[in-house]
């Protein structure tokens, strides 16, 4: 079966400081992992993803996620925040055999304090 | 990234009635949409898989005809809740990956949402 875990609810950071935002995932197979941020009441927007190739992606606004295959991690960073990266924040990980099925984790609110 | 428009942003209605929400993908065909429900504070639940042309896939637990879903064309599909009740309010989203992108790959692309509040 696929999952992915988001353990913490919340996240709170100082404006300027780095921000981890923490994802584990279990799946059988080459996972392919996803992060999206949702703003209040709208729907979500596309960060990164990894599917191949360097453990370190690169995505939209700054961030960036590491892929830790031995740890099955994949935690979203950003190396200083801002009061605008506020928002509610999603892991994901696409079906195995399913390749239309992607299974959330609960999300993660990320405060950043000025 | 590919857009995908949702309509309408809110809704408010009487218990018992029928509501119509549309999703359209803007600049991409879209053959397979994805519609999920979302409780407040709390992850995305997918409902069903739309299909263009054919009978949408549910998920466990989702009641087909209570939500009804018609993927008529490559741009468009619709999510009815039947005879809503209280219990219907919520948040619904639309998703949607398209035929020419990377099937494995791709990732989704998101509507706005549709709040839902039923009286």
């Amino acid at each position: 079966a696929q999952s992915v875990a988001q353990p913490e609810d919340q996240v709170n950071v100082a404006e300027g400081n780095p921000l981890t935002v923490k994802c584990t995932y279990s799946v059988s197979g080459n996972p392919y992992l996803f992060w999206y941020v949702q703003y209040p009441n709208r729907g979500l927007q596309f960060l990164l993803k990894y599917i191949t190739g360097d453990n370190l992606v690169k995505g939209s606004y700054g961030f960036e996620a590491e892929f830790n295959k031995s740890q099955t991690s994949f935690h979203l960073k950003k190396p200083s925040a801002l009061v605008s990266d506020s928002a509610l924040y999603f892991c994901a990980v696409r079906g195995v055999y399913n390749f239309n099925k992607f299974y959330f984790g609960s999300g993660t609110k990320l405060n950043v304090k000025p | 990234g590919a857009v995908v428009s949702q309509h309408p942003s809110r809704v408010i209605c009487k218990s018992g009635t029928s509501v119509k929400i549309e999703c359209r993908s803007l600049d991409f065909q879209a053959t397979t949409m994805f519609w999920y429900r979302q409780f407040p504070k709390k992850s995305l639940m997918l409902m069903a898989t739309s299909n263009e042309g054919s009978k949408a896939t549910y998920e466990q637990g989702v009641e087909k005809d209570k939500f009804l879903i018609n993927h008529a064309s490559l741009t468009l599909s619709t999510l009815t809740v039947t005879s809503a009740h209280p219990e219907d309010s919520s948040f619904y989203i639309c998703s949607a990956r398209g035929a020419e992108r990377a099937a494995n790959t791709g990732e989704l692309f998101f509507g706005e949402g549709s709040r839902l509040t039923v009286l």
